[in-house]
């Protein structure tokens, strides 16, 4: 069956500093992978995707994510947090079928709390 | 990118009515799908509605209680039939823009709704 995990309910970091926000995924064959985030009483906002070609994909506000494949894992980073990152974290996978755009799967989320 | 309105944004309805979200997207897209995110909770997938096909229920939801409408290539409606407190959540409609090989999927703002 195919999933994603979010291992941390709450991920809390001083600004400036380094953020990481883990997810794994189990998806048979080679998926697509999301990040999206969620403002208070918003809706969620696409960060960055993995298709292919380059582990390291570079996304909106200065986000980033690493697909290790052997790892099954895709974590979101940053090298210099802000206030203004504080929200919730999703990890999405899609599997791949041919010609057939695949179901989306989402982690629980990660809420990132970021201390000025 | 799809440009996504919803509405009503929020509403508080009594149990036993039906309250009809609509989704209107900039573009026309083939694919749109509605969520269902609880309280704390993450997005459930409720339902694919493709133009010109059925709308396809997953697990635990059905047309009776989640009705679904797509008239069109730009709007959809899902009606909360007969609600209880237990439909109390936010409800997102989705799509995934036509352009081939662009995979990501937008959200919209989505409807907060409480049923007393």
């Amino acid at each position: 069956a195919q999933s994603v995990a979010q291992p941390e309910d709450q991920v809390n970091v001083a600004e400036g500093n380094p953020l990481t926000v883990k997810c794994t995924y189990s998806v048979s064959g080679n998926p697509y992978l999301f990040w999206y985030v969620q403002y208070p009483n918003r809706g969620l906002q696409f960060l960055l995707k993995y298709i292919t070609g380059d582990n390291l994909v570079k996304g909106s506000y200065g986000f980033e994510a690493e697909f290790n494949k052997s790892q099954t894992s895709f974590h979101l980073k940053k090298p210099s947090a802000l206030v203004s990152d504080s929200a919730l974290y999703f990890c999405a996978v899609r599997d791949r079928r041919g010609s057939t755009l695949g179901r989306l799967y989402f982690g629980r989320g990660t809420q990132l709390t970021v201390w000025p | 990118s799809a440009v996504i309105s919803q509405k009503p944004s929020r509403d508080i309805c009594q149990r036993g009515t039906s309250l009809t979200i609509q989704c209107q997207v900039d573009s026309q897209v083939t694919m749109m799908f509605w969520y269902r995110q609880q309280p704390g909770q993450s997005l459930t997938l409720i339902a694919t509605a493709n133009q010109g096909s059925e709308a396809t229920y997953e697990s635990g939801f059905v047309i009776d209680k989640f009705p679904i409408s797509r008239p069109n290539l730009t709007f959809s409606t899902l009606t909360v039939s007969n609600m209880s407190p237990e439909d109390s959540s936010i409800y997102l409609c989705s799509v995934v823009p036509g352009l081939a090989g662009s995979y990501e999927q937008y959200f919209g703002p989505g409807t907060r709704l409480t049923v007393t």
